[in-house]
């Protein structure tokens, strides 16, 4: 079955961007919605934002102009950017794969992201 | 934000029934989306328990079941087995947000 791999930094500056990237494996990238989702320690979880395969977007407002989700078909991966990071920002992302409207049924492991100095 | 409320924690002996509910508004469970759930272990990412209101993937045990009406949905876990301790969330589509959202997430103990 799919399986999803999240990378990237463990830590990040203050007021720089955090950058990662979902690896999609055993399954294709197609058709389907990719999402990221994050869980700041001991809190609940909180979608980010998604892109469909063919590279429509759509982000949780609150969020919204600080974060860019991009996909590269050919790599069968998809990216999250979040701009302007604060330690508000610090979280467990997971990337997941969705439907319209719909549930995610395939998580990644997920991975912690720091924001410190 | 989240805009699903669910109960902070329900607990339950072994072999109990407990029910989680999940209340949204008219935007997101009262204007039709489907309510899905996850269980999600401790340190490790959630899982699709129930998707489409009542609906179980494969392999997720039969003690689990969901049910929606109005604005609420609600999880239940029939005998409720030491492996069951979790956190649990809902989530489903909101309309005015034009996004995703979570419940707030109930942490089960099996006491």
């Amino acid at each position: 079955q799919v399986q999803l791999q999240e990378s990237g930094p463990g830590l990040v500056k203050p007021s720089e961007t955090l950058s990662l990237t979902c690896t999609v494996s055993r399954g294709p990238i197609g058709s389907y919605y990719w999402s990221w989702i994050r869980q700041p320690p001991g809190k609940g979880l909180e979608w980010i934002g998604y892109i469909y395969y063919s590279g429509s977007t759509n982000y949780n407002p609150s969020l919204k102009s600080r974060v860019t989700i991009s996909v590269d078909m050919s790599q069968n991966q998809f990216s999250l950017r979040l701009s302007s990071v604060t330690a508000a920002d610090t979280a467990v992302y997971y990337c997941a794969r969705g439907y319209s409207y719909g549930p995610f049924d395939f998580w990644g492991r997920g991975t912690l992201a720091t924001v410190s100095s | 934000q989240s805009v699903l409320t669910q109960p902070p924690s329900v607990s339950g002996a072994p072999g109990q029934r407990v029910t989680i509910s999940c209340t949204g508004s008219s935007s997101n469970i009262g204007a039709g989306f489907d309510v899905h759930w996850y269980q999600q272990l401790p340190t490790t990412a959630p899982k699709l328990l129930i998707y489409g209101n009542d609906n179980r993937p494969s392999g997720v045990p039969d003690r689990f079941s969901g049910s929606k009406s109005g604005t609420s949905a609600s999880l239940a876990i029939t005998g409720l087995q030491a492996e069951d301790e979790a956190d649990y969330y809902c989530q489903s589509y909101d309309s005015s947000l034009s996004g995703y959202v979570f419940g707030t997430g109930t942490k089960v103990t099996v006491l």
